[in-house]
């Protein structure tokens, strides 16, 4: 099936530093998904992009979909300790309703 | 509810032995899905329900998979004669038709454990 490249596997920050990780494909997705995902729960929602170019911001996040559709990545500013989870990208292509994800990227955030 | 649920959260089963998992989709949503998310990896795509249209079960891994869902509301996923390599985290999620871009919403999953 599909695979989305996701990098890096895991980061260890300093409260304060800024994040950044992305997904790559070698097909084309028409949406990109970022979502978090913390212990002992379901991935949540974070920013959704629908256009190639697309930038998007949803507080310290910023997320933006590449020109050439391969590719997404996801910024958080300004870290801080509840930042810390597995940060997982998602994509989809055409109208197939199916989502492919990265392996996820998991951040620890020391205060 | 206010989101999707599932239960059991926890699941230990000995091998051999059938297991069912329940999910309850967000009301009104008509689209839901189960994920397999082994340690450390992404979620792995099973099986697909929207409304009362034929499922797509391409994602089930082997025969011993199955999942129910009877008109808009709860799914079940059965997993018989669990092997050891079918430990995993089995999350739902479900969608609206209305939401843009197929967002979707999880809950928090079963933690199966096959010793």
């Amino acid at each position: 099936g599909q695979q989305l490249n996701q990098s890096p596997q895991s980061m260890f920050i300093q409260e304060g530093e800024d994040v950044s990780m992305n997904c790559t494909s070698s097909s084309i997705f028409n949406t990109w998904l970022w979502y978090k995902q913390e212990p002992g729960e379901g991935p949540v929602l974070l920013i959704a992009l629908y256009k190639a170019g697309e930038l998007t911001s949803n507080g310290r996040l910023t997320a933006q979909f590449g020109i050439t559709r391969k590719d997404s990545f996801l910024n958080i500013s300004a870290s801080i300790p509840s930042d810390v989870g597995i940060y997982f990208c998602a994509g989809r292509q055409g109208s197939n309703y199916k989502l492919t994800f990265g392996k996820g990227t998991l951040l620890t955030v020391n205060p | 509810g206010a989101g999707v649920s599932q239960s059991p959260s926890n699941k230990v089963t000995e091998k051999g032995k059938d297991v069912e998992l329940r999910c309850d989709p967000i009301s009104g949503h008509t689209a839901l899905y189960w994920y397999r998310q082994r340690l450390g990896q992404g979620l792995e795509f099973l099986i697909y329900f929207q409304g009362n249209s034929a499922p797509d079960k391409s994602g089930l891994p082997s025969d011993r998979f199955s999942a129910e869902r009877t008109g808009e509301s709860v799914s079940t996923l059965t997993i018989q004669r669990t092997q050891q390599e079918d430990s995993a985290v089995y999350l739902c999620a479900s969608s609206s038709r209305t939401t843009g871009g197929n967002i979707q919403y999880f809950g928090a999953g079963t933690r199966l454990s096959v010793l």
